[in-house]
């Protein structure tokens, strides 16, 4: 059974930093590129950022480049998010998601999404 | 970057109807479109995967047609565990891009 679980949110001040994770299992983590999603309170969905399955391309929305940054560790089956220069308009909830297979990126499983809060 | 335009953005139905949702992109994104289904609270969940195929333990009563840049998801007759909000979603091109929602709700 596929699992996906996001942690690591919470509240932070404007212009700070968090560190979101997102442990999987239940299939072979390294043959499938993983995203991230966001949903801000009441609004629709935002794809943020994208990584390949080994880890060596990555892609980011202009709204978070330079800010955020995509990451994995396949030992660990983990991928992260990495927000930095964190703004209000970041408040949301982030959903790690899998790919339907391995590059094509439609999403068939997600966690149950993190909530990050930037203010003051 | 593609824009999805999703229509209407409340459709009001009893269970039963027939509900159809448009998904048109600013550019041709082939038959590269998604759609999915998200209920308050939850994740959203793949309904439609190049604009025609269900996706694995999707009920027939959901359908998918289109390519180009106009595109429909269809359900034949509406359960009541439908009622809920329909995106669709692009992977033609970076960034993805998602519809802004459409609202089916009951009438």
């Amino acid at each position: 059974e596929v699992q996906v679980l996001e942690s690591g949110g919470g509240l932070v001040q404007p212009g700070g930093s968090l560190r979101l994770s997102c442990a999987v299992s239940g299939f072979t983590f390294t043959s499938y590129a993983m995203s991230w999603v966001r949903q801000a309170p009441g609004k629709g969905l935002e794809w943020v950022s994208g990584i390949s399955g080994s880890g060596d391309i990555s892609y980011h929305a202009d709204s978070v480049k330079g800010r955020f940054t995509i990451s994995r560790d396949n030992s660990k089956n983990r991928l992260y998010l990495q927000m930095n220069s964190l703004r209000a308009e970041d408040t949301a909830v982030y959903f790690c998601a899998k790919n339907v297979w391995t590059t094509t990126f439609y999403f068939d499983y997600w966690g149950q999404g993190t909530l990050v809060t930037v203010s003051s | 970057e593609i824009v999805l335009t999703q229509s209407p953005a409340t459709l009001s139905l009893s269970p039963g109807e027939r509900a159809t949702l448009s998904c048109r992109a600013s550019q041709t994104i082939s038959s590269y479109l998604a759609w999915y289904q998200q209920k308050p609270g939850q994740a959203p969940r793949l309904l439609i995967y190049d604009a025609s195929n269900r996706a694995t333990g999707i009920p027939a009563r959901f359908s998918g047609s289109g390519s180009g840049t106009d595109f429909t998801l269809t359900i034949s007759s509406l359960e009541p565990e439908d009622f809920a909000v329909y995106y669709c979603q692009q992977r033609l091109s970076w960034p993805i891009t998602f519809g802004q929602g459409a609202r089916l709700e009951i009438k």
